[in-house]
């Protein structure tokens, strides 16, 4: 699977949109990018996922670069409660069901008040 | 998106004793479960892999008798950490997916167990 580089933490404003970037730059052509994230003591959350088209959830945006090295996930209006540690996962078309989810590190959202 | 459950949210148990954690797919059937364990301020981390009827592939370094899995139901898969020590205490999720389609690829996550050995 492709490696992810995600800043390690970053501040946000509540109210304000978080902007999350992720750089895949070894990405192959049939690889999606997932995000999910993890609110303190609590399960990983699947938040949203796409191949090259920009997508858009009920929780988030995912803004995916033409040449696919690079990737945003957009919380538009954050709230305190999106305080956590976002993953970017890049997975092949099985979306991980046979290989299970490699996580890094990711990048730990703090939504100031 | 699809629900999975797990108990106990946590649990204590005496160093030498055996626990078990169980995972539930509430609302899909799910064809293959994995299991994480993670430390505190670390990345979730793999411990094993189980297709339904099928038995578990274990990660490098995880001894497979000692954090025994079964996966016997579309909906159920258990972990039992034997013979636990206060090592073992952690906080240990399960996920699952369906395997079917591109969404239902997708793997959703259990709330977590937290255990400590004493």
């Amino acid at each position: 699977d492709a490696k992810t580089t995600q800043p390690p933490s970053m501040d946000c404003a509540e109210g304000r949109a978080a902007n999350l970037p992720c750089n895949h730059s070894t990405i192959s052509g049939n690889e999606y990018v997932y995000w999910y994230r993890q609110i303190h003591s609590q399960g990983p959350q699947y938040i949203i996922h796409g191949l090259k088209n920009n997508e858009t959830n009920e929780m988030a945006s995912l803004i995916i670069t033409e040449d696919r090295k690079s990737s945003t996930l957009i919380l538009p209006h954050a709230t305190l409660r999106d305080t956590a540690v976002y993953y970017c996962i890049v997975l092949p078309y099985s979306g991980g069901g046979a290989d299970g989810l490699t996580f890094g590190k990711g990048t730990h959202l703090i939504i100031q008040p | 998106g699809a629900v999975v459950s797990q108990h106990p949210s946590w649990v204590i148990c005496k160093s030498g004793t055996s626990v078990k954690i169980e995972c539930r797919s509430l609302d899909f059937q799910a064809t293959t479960m994995f299991w994480y364990r993670q430390f505190p301020k670390q990345s979730l981390m793999l411990m094993a892999t189980s297709n339904e009827g099928s038995k578990a592939t274990y990660e490098q370094g995880v001894e497979k008798d000692k954090f025994l899995i079964n996966h016997a139901s579309l909906t159920l898969s258990t972990l039992t950490v034997t013979s636990a020590h206060p090592e073992d205490s952690s906080f240990y999720i399960c996920s699952a997916t369906s395997g079917g389609g591109l969404s239902g690829n997708t793997i959703y996550f259990g709330e977590g167990s937290w255990l400590t050995v004493v």
